[in-house]
């Protein structure tokens, strides 16, 4: 069975640029949640799709949105770029949302 | 404000001592998740307890859900530097998702 992929792995991006990350589900998992980590925040979360729609949203500002399709891939899109916005983002993906969840490898934004 | 309170927050310990991290909350799961997670690279599932007082063992780790199924302990005997990592706790209540601020562990060879 094949694990969560997310695409790409490393970018870098000016400030100011728009960026859109994507995550493949595990075959059957409904639920795809995003997460913003740094070193001094640990893992937080943006938001959570299931059956193509927002289920839950973190505290992020409206730069930070995305999208899920019908065959439960999602995107992650963020607008208007800032330094602060460099991370590693994870997408993990759920049979339902609140049981376990597979974490992909991540993509690892560089905003300079 | 946490759902769910990691400690400690750091550990840097010697190579083949034991340790014990601590996951608690007010809220009560229906089951609880542990992840390590390395640089750069994503949390992997170490295991799933669902039963109050369950307890799981995974070659020296043993996972443990507390009774109330509010907290869980990971205990990892006779540590060794591959055990160096994030660890983070997670659980599912009322359709939302929780993780753990994090251990991080450092075991020195």
């Amino acid at each position: 069975k094949a694990g969560v992929t997310q695409t790409p792995r490393y970018l870098i991006k000016t400030r100011g640029q728009q960026v859109t990350l994507s995550c493949s589900p595990i075959s059957g998992h409904r639920s795809v949640s995003w997460y913003q980590q740094t070193p001094g925040q640990g893992l937080q979360f943006l938001f959570e799709y299931f059956s193509e729609t927002q289920r839950n949203k973190g505290n992020f500002p409206g730069r930070f949105s995305g999208r899920q399709f019908s065959n439960s891939r999602s995107e992650m899109n963020v607008s208007t770029l800032e330094l602060g916005d460099s991370a590693l983002y994870l997408c993990a993906s759920s049979l339902m949302g609140v049981t376990e969840a597979f974490f992909g490898q991540g993509t690892r934004l560089t905003v300079v | 404000t946490q759902l769910l309170e990691q400690s400690p927050q750091f550990l840097s310990i010697q190579e083949g001592e034991n340790l014990t991290v601590y996951c608690n909350s007010s809220s009560v799961f229906s089951s609880l998740q542990w992840y390590r997670q390395e640089p750069g690279e994503g949390p992997v599932l170490l295991v799933t307890v669902v039963t109050g007082g369950e307890v799981k063992k995974l070659k020296r780790l043993t996972f443990q859900f507390g009774d109330a199924r509010k907290d869980s302990s990971l205990h990892i005997t006779a540590a060794q530097p591959g055990d160096t990592g994030l660890y983070l706790c997670a659980g599912g209540n009322f359709n939302k998702f929780y993780f753990g601020s994090g251990t991080k562990l450092n075991v020195k060879p």
